[in-house]
């Protein structure tokens, strides 16, 4: 069975600051990774996935992450935020093996404030 | 496309009372999962569908919780009797039928408070 671990429940920081939101997983097979986004009153939206290839996600809202086998990481990232990326955001795992359940993280709070 | 829609919005109930939740999957999607959220638990996977066959239940907390998908269109959690600690908010999503690297499509969920 694969998890995920999302160390930061918060994440406050300054508008147009960069921020890295940390996700680390476990698993005994090959997985997929995905990052998904929670607006306030919304449900999750998909912000970027990595299934193969480069190890650079980018995805949308200029958010980028990048899948780390060595370290089982797949952290998000972003050079500059904006205030309207306060949100939520859940890192999620899926083997390559199995049906389409995915395993999602605890969330991380990401707060822009001015 | 009008995405996944879920009703109600929000739902207050007292405990013990039959609570109904719906799911519209959006168009052409095969599978359909029942999410449900809390603080303390966070997402927690209840119940998923394969072209209205359910796959895996072991997220259903208990026999109080049913789901059936009758059609491609439509779904139904359903909590009989319901309880306070099952207050929470339940989302709904939806994928295509290349199932396990699809993207899901969440509904904006349900609000359930139970008093």
């Amino acid at each position: 069975a694969q998890s995920v671990t999302q160390l930061d429940s918060q994440v406050p920081v300054f508008e147009e600051a960069p921020v890295e939101l940390r996700c680390n997983y476990s698993s005994s097979v090959s997985v997929y990774l995905f990052w998904y986004v929670q607006y306030p009153n919304q449900g999750l939206q998909l912000l970027l996935k990595y299934l193969s290839g480069s190890t650079l996600v980018k995805g949308i809202n200029g958010f980028e992450a990048e899948f780390n086998k060595s370290q089982t990481s797949f952290h998000l990232r972003k050079p500059s935020v904006h205030i309207s990326d306060t949100a939520e955001y859940f890192c999620a795992v899926s083997n390559t093996g199995g049906g389409n359940k995915l395993t999602f993280g605890t969330g991380t709070q990401l707060k822009v404030e001015l | 496309d009008a995405g996944v829609i879920q009703s109600p919005r929000h739902e207050v109930t007292e405990m013990g009372q039959e609570v109904t939740l719906r799911c519209k999957p959006i168009s052409g999607h095969d599978y359909l999962f029942w999410y449900r959220q809390t603080m303390m638990r966070g997402l927690e996977l209840l119940i998923y569908f394969n072209n209205n066959v359910p796959i895996d239940d072991s997220g259903m907390p208990e026999d109080r919780f049913s789901a059936k998908m009758p059609n491609a269109s439509f779904s139904t959690l359903k909590i009989q009797p319901s309880e306070p600690r099952d207050s929470a908010v339940y989302f709904c999503a939806s994928s295509f039928r290349t199932g396990w690297s699809s993207p899901l499509h969440f509904g904006n969920g349900t609000r359930l408070t139970v008093t």
